[in-house]
């Protein structure tokens, strides 16, 4: 697609459900990066993936958070066991090569609540 | 640690000009880079400083200042369209983990 593609757009899950969020990069960018924003607030970095190399997971809250990207294109975040804190709208991004930490293209979101 | 500070809230008149402001605590970084969102929208890429000084694209401008650990984004000839938030960010030295600011909500006022 001509841009970065989430799914779902919203999601509205109960307390102690798993849920799953999906992120399609921009086609050719091999950085891939997920952020939490709560409501007004700024991004708040989750983890990235940069071609082969192991992700950076420094920005998982807690262990309930895992994300994996396979074949180099399509991400997943699952969150296991919600809770209410994990409302917020999750962001995903991607870089093409050679501007990594300069540039990145954002999805929409998948605006998750939790009830 | 490593953090950004911008001012919460702008107000500015439209056809004004506008400085946003961003001052950051990092061990080290790759460059400063500035991120608009409008409400319910996702963040978009304005600019983006690796050196001291100022770059300019279009009604936008960015400066760089790394020895006084500052930054900021100018916005000439405002428009009612320019308000948003604005998010300043930094790339971290060492890997290709970048960092965000809590944003800056710029109100246009005819």
């Amino acid at each position: 697609g001509a841009g970065v593609s989430q799914s779902p757009s919203n999601k509205v899950t109960e307390k102690g459900k798993d849920v799953e969020l999906r992120c399609d990069p921009i086609s050719g960018h091999t950085a891939l990066y997920w952020y939490r924003q709560s409501l007004g607030q700024g991004l708040e970095f989750l983890i990235y993936f940069q071609g082969n190399s192991a992700p950076d997971k420094s920005g998982l809250p807690s262990d309930r958070f895992s994300a994996e990207r396979t074949g180099g294109s399509v991400s997943t975040l699952t969150i296991q066991r919600t809770q209410q804190e994990d409302s917020a709208v999750y962001l995903c991004a991607s870089s093409p090569p050679g501007t990594v930490n300069t540039e990145a293209f954002f999805g929409q979101g998948t605006r998750l609540t939790v009830v | 640690g490593q953090s950004l500070e911008q001012p919460s809230e702008v107000t500015a008149v439209e056809g004004a000009i506008v400085q946003i402001n961003c001052t950051y605590q990092t061990s080290g970084f790759y460059g400063l880079s500035w991120y608009q969102q409008h409400d319910g929208g996702a963040p978009t890429f304005l600019s983006y400083n690796a050196l001291d000084g100022l770059e300019e694209t279009g009604r936008f401008s960015s400066f760089l200042s790394r020895s006084d650990s500052y930054g900021y984004l100018l916005l000439q000839e405002l428009q009612m369209k320019d308000s948003a938030s604005y998010f300043c960010a930094v790339g971290l030295s060492g890997g290709f983990k970048t960092i965000f600011g809590a944003g800056t909500r710029l109100f246009v006022k005819a």
